[in-house]
């Protein structure tokens, strides 16, 4: 089943911060975290493999709380160059189930 | 270093009509899996392979082949092209044979309009 993101868009200023979550309906083990912009592929941006673990990508940083089955992703003090859409994606198996994505527009 | 490379970048079909996307990796890697992107929306996996001679399917298949005789290849087909699968299409790969537990490194897409 497919990771639920939340918000679906958000629209910064430069230099401000925001959240971005991922929940699952069935249990999380690991997480990767996504940025895709406009006509591109996705690129990574990090792996969270156990609970409560907590990893960083120049300003941007996730964590991962295995109980409440979900991530989040934090962008802090936002450059116009983080706009694109984010997409979390779970693991299960071998096989990898993004999010719908998240679209993120940073303007100065 | 090529990483992953995608063949067509563009490609129009009539409805009915076959054709084979290709994709190929110059990592080594283990894990190999093929996702479409329908506007607004987030990446579906159609098939995946976790080496050469074994593949398996993930969410959406239907419509859709693949093989793997090499560890660099992994070509999807479409058997008899429809206006449903209008979309991009992304192969992807990654190092771990467990793929879901390392990066996953994508090719540029390739862009299928089926009328």
């Amino acid at each position: 089943q497919q990771p639920v993101q939340s918000p679906q868009a958000v629209i910064l200023r430069e230099g401000e911060d925001a959240v971005i979550n991922c929940s699952s309906s069935k249990a999380l083990y690991s997480v990767h975290w996504y940025r895709q912009k406009h006509g591109e592929a996705p690129v990574f941006l990090m792996i969270l493999l156990k609970g409560g673990e907590q990893k960083g990508h120049e300003k941007i940083s996730a964590s991962f709380n295995e109980k409440k089955q979900q991530s989040s992703l934090y962008l802090t003090a936002s450059q116009l160059s983080y706009s694109g859409t984010y997409f979390c994606a779970k693991a299960a198996g071998n096989k990898l189930t993004f999010g719908g994505g998240t679209r993120v527009l940073v303007k100065p | 270093n090529a990483g992953v490379t995608q063949t067509p970048k563009f490609q129009v079909l009539k409805t009915g009509q076959s054709m084979t996307l290709q994709c190929a990796q110059d990592m080594n890697h283990e894990y190999m899996s093929w996702y479409r992107q329908d506007p607004g929306m987030g990446l579906r996996l159609i098939h995946y392979s976790v080496g050469a001679g074994i593949t398996d399917q993930g969410e959406v298949p239907n419509g859709y082949n693949v093989s793997r005789s090499t560890t660099e290849d992994f070509p999807l087909r479409l058997l008899s092209a429809a206006p449903s699968q209008t979309s991009v299409y992304f192969c992807a790969s990654s190092y771990s044979s467990r793929g879901a537990g390392s990066p996953l490194h994508f090719g540029n897409g390739t862009r299928l309009t089926v009328t």
